[in-house]
């Protein structure tokens, strides 16, 4: 079993809908959650950024973490078809620990 | 631009030939890390290094071979190339040794065997 599971999609949804993203992960020792957005064949780029559990939110995204469950998500709100990418969960314990990746979820955006 | 510079960004070259891609980390990190992907498949750690000393190593063949100069830019070689070599590879660089803050990816080197 991968530290850190992601369903591979492809997730399609209608432009407008609520896109919800969701990884699952093993490591109690993980405490810093990130999601990375990969357009076809470009480089991951840093998209959220969360410490710990709880919500955070930048514009239309939400990144929420549940340690007690050990399961994190992303909610894309007003999806657009820019959008369209594979997202990448990713994780860390401690400083000197490495990133540990899920595997991404493909999104397609349709107008 | 992310900061991370990665050359060639194509590369089209034989079976059986070596080549090696190149990367520049952002300004101030010390960590290059060094991914593979294929078509439609996940990130593949192949091997991260820290401030010139090789730190920890993934699914890397034998074949395959890094380093990181005193410069910080790092190179990494693929000898003996077979069609299944053919993917996109990635660096990506973190100011410390691990990944608390994220790491930044260059924009790939696209790795075509024949």
């Amino acid at each position: 079993q991968k530290e850190v599971e992601q369903d591979p999609g492809p997730l399609s949804v209608p432009e407008g809908a609520i896109v919800s993203l969701n990884c699952t992960y093993s490591n109690s020792a993980f405490q810093y959650f990130m999601w990375y957005r990969q357009y076809s064949r470009k480089g991951p780029e840093l998209l959220m950024y969360t410490y710990s559990s709880g919500n955070k939110e930048d514009g239309r995204f939400t990144a929420q973490v549940d340690k007690s469950s050990k399961y994190i998500s992303l909610f894309i709100r007003d999806s657009q078809p820019s959008d369209s990418a594979t997202y990448l969960c990713a994780m860390s314990g401690n400083a000197g620990n490495m990133l540990t990746f899920g595997g991404g979820t493909r999104l397609m955006v349709k107008p | 631009d992310s900061g991370v510079t990665q050359t060639p960004k194509h590369l089209i070259t034989a079976t059986g030939q070596r080549v090696t891609l190149r990367c520049s980390p952002r300004s101030g990190d010390l960590s290059v890390y060094w991914y593979q992907q294929s078509l439609d498949q996940g990130l593949q750690f192949l091997i991260q290094y820290y401030n010139g000393e090789e730190r920890a190593k993934g699914n890397i063949l034998e074949r395959f071979s890094a380093q990181q100069f005193p410069d910080l830019h790092s190179e990494l070689n693929l000898s003996s190339l077979e069609l299944g070599d053919s993917a996109l590879y990635f660096c990506a660089s973190s100011v410390g040794l691990g990944g608390i803050y994220g790491y930044t990816f260059g924009s790939g080197t696209r790795l075509t065997v024949v």
